[in-house]
């Protein structure tokens, strides 16, 4: 059974700071591992997507990268702003299903 | 291409009564999911349609719920006998994959239910 885990569950920065997120996940056997931005009481924005083939994807600011081998993901944020602040979730599908299988979320602060 | 909606936005209602959410996928695509989330947690998996046809539902799907999608377009999501458990965002996405490695799903605003 896939188990997707989110370290650390809330982070709280100041504004400018690089950042690392991290996801880990307990089955390599994925479709593809999914970035999600939750604004409070709001839907799910895609950030980033990386195939399992791929080992990473660039958006603007944004850089998540994917081991697939160890079963894990990183979001990497560089020079943070208050607007990033938000709950960070990542997903991923598992091979043979089309269901997203979530983390729990980082909830990320950055102090102006 | 207006995106994902979903209706009501809020719904409070009390113990034990139905409700209905409606969801309107983007116009193309012809896979459609919904999730739940409660506070403080990441989604989780209900059911998901292929056009028409449900084709996976999770055990959290009990038999007070039932989803349907009639001519693969919107679809909507019922819960008999509302109990406080109930209470959660409930979450619509979909998606027009064409592989699975590449397949995004695309999330709506949700629906937040609470049951009195």
């Amino acid at each position: 059974k896939q188990e997707v885990t989110q370290i650390p569950a809330a982070l709280s920065v100041p504004e400018g700071e690089n950042l690392v997120l991290n996801c880990s996940f307990t089955d390599s056997a994925i479709y593809n591992l999914q970035w999600f931005r939750q604004d409070p009481g709001k839907g799910l924005t895609s950030l980033l997507l990386i195939q399992s083939s791929q080992r990473e994807q660039t958006s603007g600011r944004l850089n998540a990268s994917l081991d697939k081998s160890s079963g894990r993901s990183t979001l990497y944020i560089a020079a943070s702003q208050p607007g990033d602040s938000a709950t960070y979730l990542c997903a991923v599908t598992t091979s043979g299903t089309y269901k997203y299988i979530f983390g729990t979320g980082t909830r990320l602060k950055v102090l102006a | 291409d207006t995106g994902v909606s979903q209706d009501p936005r809020h719904k409070i209602t009390k113990r034990g009564q139905n409700v209905t959410f409606r969801c309107d996928p983007i116009s193309e695509h012809n896979r459609l999911y919904w999730y739940r989330q409660t506070l403080g947690q990441g989604p989780e998996f209900l059911t998901y349609f292929q056009n028409e046809a449900q084709l996976e539902k999770s055990r959290l799907l009990s038999d007070r719920f039932s989803a349907e999608r009639p001519k693969g377009s919107f679809s909507t999501l019922e819960i008999q006998r509302t109990e406080q458990g109930d209470s959660a965002m409930y979450l619509c996405a979909s998606s027009q994959p064409r592989v699975p490695s590449t397949d995004t799903q695309y999330f709506g605003p949700g629906t937040r239910l609470t049951v009195l």
